[in-house]
This record gives C-alpha cells, structure tokens and sequence, in this order.
C-alpha cells in the first residue's frame, strides 16, 4: 500500500546547527505523487511548508529545501543553520493528484531548538 | 483569502452519546472538502472526502459518518462515541489537485 514514513521524533538540535528530518515514502497506487512538508507550530494550525510536484526538483520555504527523489522515494526536509522559531511539529505528506486528493500522513517528527 | 473555521474548538463527551462537529469554509467556490483524525501518539488519516454537495465517500471506517449540506460546510457525526474516537480532528479543503489548507483542529476526549 501507500506509506510515508519518516525520522522518529523528538529530535533536538542546537541553534545555527543544521538539520536533516528524513522521509522515505511507499506509492503502489500512482506512479508519481506529490510530495509535501507540513509543519505545526505550537498553538497554530497544520500549515503547508512546502511542496513539490514533479520528480527531480527541489522545494524550499522559510530556509528549508526537500527534493524529490523517485529512485530512492526520499524526500527529505534540510535546514542549514536552524533557529528557535523552528520548533515544531513536521509531518511529510504524499499526495495523490486525483480527484479524490487523498494525503497520507508520516507520523510526524517533533523539533526542539536549543537556544 | 479562503478562512476555514471548525467548531467547537475541544468537546468532553461520554462514550454512548452523540457528536457533531463542524466545519465552513469561506472564500473558495465548490472546494473538495476532507476530514482526517489523529489518534494521540498516532499519524493523521483521511476519514471522508466530498467533491460535491450532497456526495460524501469514506476512507476509512470508524463508526462515523460524515454530511454536505451546503457548498461550503462540512459536519462529521455519530450517533454513539466509543473510546477510540478521541483525538483530534481535522477538516481541510483542496482543489483535487495538489496540497491541501487545513482548519485549526477539534480536540475530542470521550470518557
């Protein structure tokens, strides 16, 4: 079937180091979906980082960069130099570019930032 | 701008009694309209998905229905709460073709 699944949670980093949350990805049921980072913040609402639809390219958003890669179905979410405001809730996502728009859901990495 | 609104925000509920939950979007014309949950601990899911008034599908099933009513409001029900369906609840929109924009959630606890 259709799965994501990503780095367990809680990670820690130190700010201005970098960071790397990994997702690999499983998709029997279309050849190329899309792929997404979805982040919460806390006390706010799940929110659209990034995307990328089309294999081979690279999203970025607020210093984060993904790039779908359909030979190793890896999407991974990279930061150079991290801040505070970092800390959050990150769930890569794969798309299914149908009417039906389902999303399937990793289980969601938990960032800290230490200042 | 499209705003998505779900209520209540939290509900407190005992197992055996009946739910509603809400949601309306605003700003967007005949959207797809999809509810997921979240299990505490767990990974969200796609429950039901409606590309029209009137036509609602499901995902997945956990004794929960789903209703269109009007273009732009979507309500998640049932007639009797277990345990399992605590968590939280999500509803979004989405065009059919790529991301979807999701409302501020419903934390359900049933006792």
């Amino acid at each position: 079937g259709d799965s994501v699944t990503q780095t367990e949670g809680p990670v820690t980093v130190s700010e201005s180091e970098s960071l790397i949350i990994n997702c690999t990805y499983s998709a029997t049921s279309i050849a190329y979906p899309n792929l997404f980072w979805y982040v919460r913040y806390p006390g706010e609402g799940l929110q659209l980082l990034l995307k990328v639809i089309t294999a081979g390219q690279k999203g970025s958003s607020r210093g984060f960069e993904a790039t779908y890669n359909k030979e190793t179905t890896s999407f991974h979410l990279q930061k150079a130099s991290v801040q505070e405001s970092d800390s959050a809730v990150y769930y890569c996502a794969l798309g299914m570019n149908y009417n039906q728009g389902k999303l399937i859901f990793g289980q969601g990495t938990k960032l800290s930032i230490k200042p | 701008a499209q705003t998505i609104h779900q209520w209540p925000v939290a509900e407190i509920k005992a197992v055996g009694s009946p739910l509603s939950l809400g949601c309306t979007i605003k700003g967007k014309s005949s959207p797809n309209l999809y509810w997921y949950w979240q299990a505490t601990g767990g990974t969200l899911q796609q429950l039901f998905y409606s590309i029209t008034v009137g036509q609602v599908e499901s995902v997945v099933q956990l004794n929960l229905s789903a209703s269109r009513p009007k273009d732009d409001q979507f309500i998640l029900s049932t007639e009797k709460l277990l345990l399992s369906h605590s968590g939280f609840y999500l509803c979004a929109w989405g065009t059919g073709e790529a991301e979807q924009f999701f409302g501020p959630g419903t934390r359900l606890t049933v006792l």
